[in-house]
């Protein structure tokens, strides 16, 4: 069936570094990429989202990218923030109600 | 406005007990989700509501997990019995009627252990 993976599971950085996560979907259908940000103690809320005509989205500190020959899609920050420390998810959707998840990246922003 | 709600936060249970999970979307959002977290794992998808009615229960586990939606408003998840596999994080969204599925509102949550 339809999957998305997700790489790191966990990832670490010091204050004002990038970080990086990246995910593969296999469902050629998918035309829409949305990411979620879990801080603690809330559910999942949508962050970005990029379309799949679209190679590149900017929103302020973060980008997503989207390579759909490949099948790939990442999450960038950039000047990461303490306050960026959270559970981030990353899913496609191909239409209809059901979103593809992937399994989460816990991120850590030391200061 | 207030935000999607899920009672209990916690529950803890013993194996082949009974736990009845609740969810209240926020007001007006017909389109309804369940979702479940297993251990660090990826969030799956359970059912949609649309209103009152089940439109999408293919990713419901087995026959001991029964959700309601009674008069399109909150909606419960039962598991009866529960499983030691049935632990894990249960979410609850909801979103308007013609937006794009992903753009809906999560819950906390409700943390299920069964021990």
């Amino acid at each position: 069936g339809e999957n998305v993976e997700q790489h790191p599971s966990t990832l670490s950085v010091q204050e004002g570094d990038s970080a990086v996560i990246k995910c593969t979907y296999s469902d050629s259908a998918s035309n829409y990429f949305p990411w979620y940000k879990q801080e603690l103690g809330k559910g999942p809320q949508l962050i970005i989202d990029i379309r799949s005509n679209v190679g590149e989205k900017k929103d302020q500190r973060i980008a997503v990218t989207l390579n759909k020959t490949a099948k790939h899609f990442s999450l960038h920050i950039t000047e990461t923030q303490p306050e960026d420390s959270a559970v981030y998810f990353c899913a496609a959707w191909a239409g209809g109600f059901k979103t593809i998840f992937g399994a989460g990246t816990r991120l850590f922003v030391k200061a | 406005e207030a935000g999607v709600t899920q009672f209990p936060s916690h529950s803890v249970i013993e194996k082949g007990q009974t736990v009845t999970l609740r969810c209240d979307p926020i007001s007006g959002h017909d389109n309804l989700y369940w979702y479940r977290r297993v251990m660090g794992k990826e969030i799956k998808f359970l059912l949609h509501f649309v209103k009152e009615s089940k439109q999408d229960e293919s990713g419901m586990p087995n026959n001991r997990f029964l959700a309601e939606r009674t008069g399109g408003t909150y909606s419960t998840l039962k598991v009866q019995p529960a499983e030691l596999e049935d632990s894990g994080v249960y979410f609850c969204a909801s979103s308007l009627s013609g937006t794009i599925a992903y753009e809906q509102y999560f819950g906390p949550g409700t943390r299920l252990t069964v021990t």
